[in-house]
């Protein structure tokens, strides 16, 4: 059963414009949500996060919404940039349950042409 | 140096050979984990340790095997691995009381079993 999911494996966009992540769960327990880059050669870099009681993040061009009701998060950046193509990993925890333990979702690969 | 740090980051090994991957981290965290990442699926949770003791094994096969010595450093020793073994292995630390940032991964072992 998985828990986090990403439906999109890809997405390509047009440098400038917006580009939207998708990320659903399925764990009511959740409490606390996190945006990872990965680079082709290294491991995931922390990028943004947002707590449950929140629905909107903001750091420079990312902005993280989460819509509880739904289950579902989401990750925009503005504008995008060539240097934006990576694979993005969502990923939740469940914190007065689990701790720090993370449960992550399959990954987008996000194009970014010029 | 800082941050987390994998060696070797691509190994080569036959099935009946035994080998250890290895991670340091020099951020002070309190807990480090084992990750699996195979093509086209969610990162896996292999092994959880804090403060030097397993708190988690996620139902890992027996042919891989941690070793915890001191908060700095985690080993995954490897023994009689099958093909499907075969994927990137990725080490995490974080601060178990201090989660805003989630974890800090190293670039992780690319391992193939032949």
């Amino acid at each position: 059963d998985q828990q986090v999911k990403q439906n999109s494996p890809s997405l390509s966009v047009q440098e400038g414009r917006i580009s939207i992540l998708n990320c659903d769960y399925t764990n009511s327990m959740f409490d606390y949500f996190l945006w990872y880059k990965k680079y082709p050669a290294e491991g995931p870099t922390f990028l943004i996060s947002i707590s449950s009681i929140k629905d909107k993040n903001e750091d420079g061009r990312f902005t993280v919404f989460l819509n509880k009701s739904a289950k579902h998060l989401s990750l925009h950046i503005v504008p995008s940039q060539p240097g934006d193509s990576a694979v993005y990993f969502c990923a939740a925890s469940a914190r007065e349950t689990s701790g720090s333990r993370l449960t992550f979702g399959e990954g987008t690969q996000l194009t970014v042409n010029p | 140096e800082t941050g987390v740090t994998q060696t070797p980051r691509h190994l080569v090994m036959g099935m009946t050979n035994k080998k250890s991957l290895k991670c340091e981290q020099h951020l002070g965290h309190n807990a480090m984990y084992w990750y699996k990442q195979s093509a086209k699926k969610p990162l896996e949770l292999m092994f959880v340790y804090n403060f030097k003791e397993q708190t988690e094994n996620n139902s890992v096969p027996s042919r891989f095997s941690p070793e915890c010595p001191n908060s700095s450093h985690l080993f995954l020793h490897l023994h009689t691995l099958q093909p499907e073994d075969s994927a990137l292995y990725l080490c995490a630390s974080s601060q178990e009381r201090r989660f805003r940032g989630g974890y800090t991964f190293g670039s992780g072992t690319r391992l193939t079993v032949v």
